[in-house]
């Protein structure tokens, strides 16, 4: 089966321009969940979407936005980017319901800003 | 919110040794607890978990953990290490009794082992 997958692998921009990150979640889940992991850090929680609606947010600005496709798959979007936006951005994915547990990481974008 | 507290930044064992990692975390009401790891070039990926029931759980490559209720802890351990247990630990909690299934992290703990 098929785990969680994201794209890209490495992206590289430069300040203030914007970037679209994807997640496929595995096959049958229907909660993608977004952190963004700093160097030497645990990963910080960004969204949580289910069934198209999001259903958590954490304490990052309004620059960070997501969304969730009808086939579950997820798209988290970075405006103005900022040197400090530089991280690891971990997709994962959870069972039928919000609440469903435990939660499957994918391999994640790694963005560097310029 | 919810917070969690790995109290060891880096510990470096030789095989065979035994190895505790502490994890504290801080909410009154019901958790989740989980431990993730991840190794070198690799994604996060679940030890173990508890939800509820029997404190002491077990996880995968003989990993197992406690959860002390009265000490906000959830430490892991392993009776002996070996050198593929090299790699990055991180506790997790999420609070399913306040609405909240995200997952907040400690900052993980690195373990190296050395042959």
């Amino acid at each position: 089966d098929a785990g969680v997958t994201q794209s890209p692998t490495h992206l590289i921009k430069t300040r203030g321009q914007h970037v679209t990150l994807r997640c496929s979640p595995i096959s049958g889940h229907k909660s993608v969940s977004w952190y963004q992991q700093v160097l030497g850090q645990g990963p910080q929680f960004i969204f949580q979407y289910y069934e198209k609606e999001e259903r958590g947010r954490g304490n990052f600005p309004d620059r960070f936005s997501a969304r969730q496709f009808p086939n579950y798959s997820s798209e988290l979007n970075v405006n103005a980017l900022l040197l400090g936006d530089s991280a690891l951005y971990l997709c994962a994915s959870s069972g039928t319901s919000a609440r469903h547990q435990p939660q499957h990481f994918g391999d994640g974008t790694r963005l560097s800003i310029l | 919110a919810q917070s969690v507290s790995q109290h060891n930044h880096h510990v470096i064992l030789s095989e065979a040794a035994s190895l505790e990692l502490g994890c504290n975390y801080s909410y009154g009401g019901t958790v989740n607890l989980f431990w993730y790891v991840q190794y070198p070039g690799q994604h996060l990926q679940l030890l173990l978990k508890y939800f509820s029931g029997d404190p002491l759980v077990k996880g995968i490559k003989g990993f197992e953990a406690e959860f002390i209720k009265s000490k906000f802890s959830f430490n892991l351990r392993k009776p002996s290490v070996q050198w593929s247990d090299t790699a990055e630990y991180f506790c997790a909690v999420n609070a399913p009794g306040a609405g909240s299934y995200q997952l907040t992290f400690g900052k993980g703990t690195k373990l190296s082992v050395i042959p």
